[in-house]
């Protein structure tokens, strides 16, 4: 178990829809991060936040959001979903936010657009 | 931007054969990590390296990085079924990490 949480584990929704994921990092870490998986691919970053402000944009969409609240954890927003966001999304954390640090990934939440 | 490459993308091997999975860099990088995700899983980290040359073990596992820091590789000796997974390396520059694509290992019995 690494420590780091992600609710749901499993989301299926329509074309069009929006939805919202959430990470909650390991207890003292203050950065988190959000990486997609699609099938058989590698992982792509898409942000970062480290203590409540973005530090680093990876290649994030525009119809994607993210934030990260005073008590740490972090929410991802999707949304206007396209059959090509299906993918596993997942959220990492790390103690100081430096970008070469260890990261401690969650399970990830898969998210099915149908 | 850093541009990190690994290969191969897939290797199958028989159980007890070596795997070799290579990590290069369009830059010089500032440290490397290795992380592995078994199916179904998540990355898990399994070691960094900093220094130039630097060699590193981890029972069957054998981590190296290069002397001039734009490449590294993790070398399995004698596979085993439980060494299936993805193997990703991660090279760090200017406070940022980029993954590779990954190298899926699938070991048959």
């Amino acid at each position: 178990d690494s420590g780091v949480t992600q609710t749901p584990k499993h989301l299926i929704t329509a074309t069009g829809q929006r939805v919202t994921l959430r990470c909650s990092p390991r207890s003292g870490d203050l950065s988190v991060y959000w990486y997609q998986q699609s099938l058989d691919q590698g992982l792509q970053f898409l942000i970062q936040y480290y203590n409540g402000e973005e530090r680093a944009k990876g290649n994030i969409l525009e119809r994607f959001s993210a934030q990260q609240f005073p008590d740490l954890h972090s929410e991802l927003n999707l949304s206007s979903l396209e059959l090509g966001d299906s993918a596993l999304y997942f959220c990492a954390s790390s103690a100081r936010g430096q970008g070469s640090e260890k990261l401690f990934f969650g399970s990830g939440t898969q998210l099915s657009v149908l | 931007g850093q541009q990190v490459m690994q290969i191969p993308q897939y290797q199958h091997v028989q159980e007890g054969e070596d795997f070799t999975t290579y990590c290069n860099s369009s830059t010089t990088l500032s440290n490397i990590q290795w992380y592995k995700q078994r199916p179904g899983g998540h990355p898990v980290f399994l070691i960094q390296l900093v220094k130039s040359g630097e060699v590193k073990k981890q029972k069957r596992l054998t981590f190296q990085f290069g002397e001039a820091k734009k490449n590294s590789s993790l070398h399995i000796t004698a596979t085993q079924t439980t060494d299936v997974g993805t193997y990703f390396c991660a090279g760090g520059h200017a406070g940022k990490s980029t993954f590779g694509d990954g190298t899926t290992l699938t070991v048959k019995p």
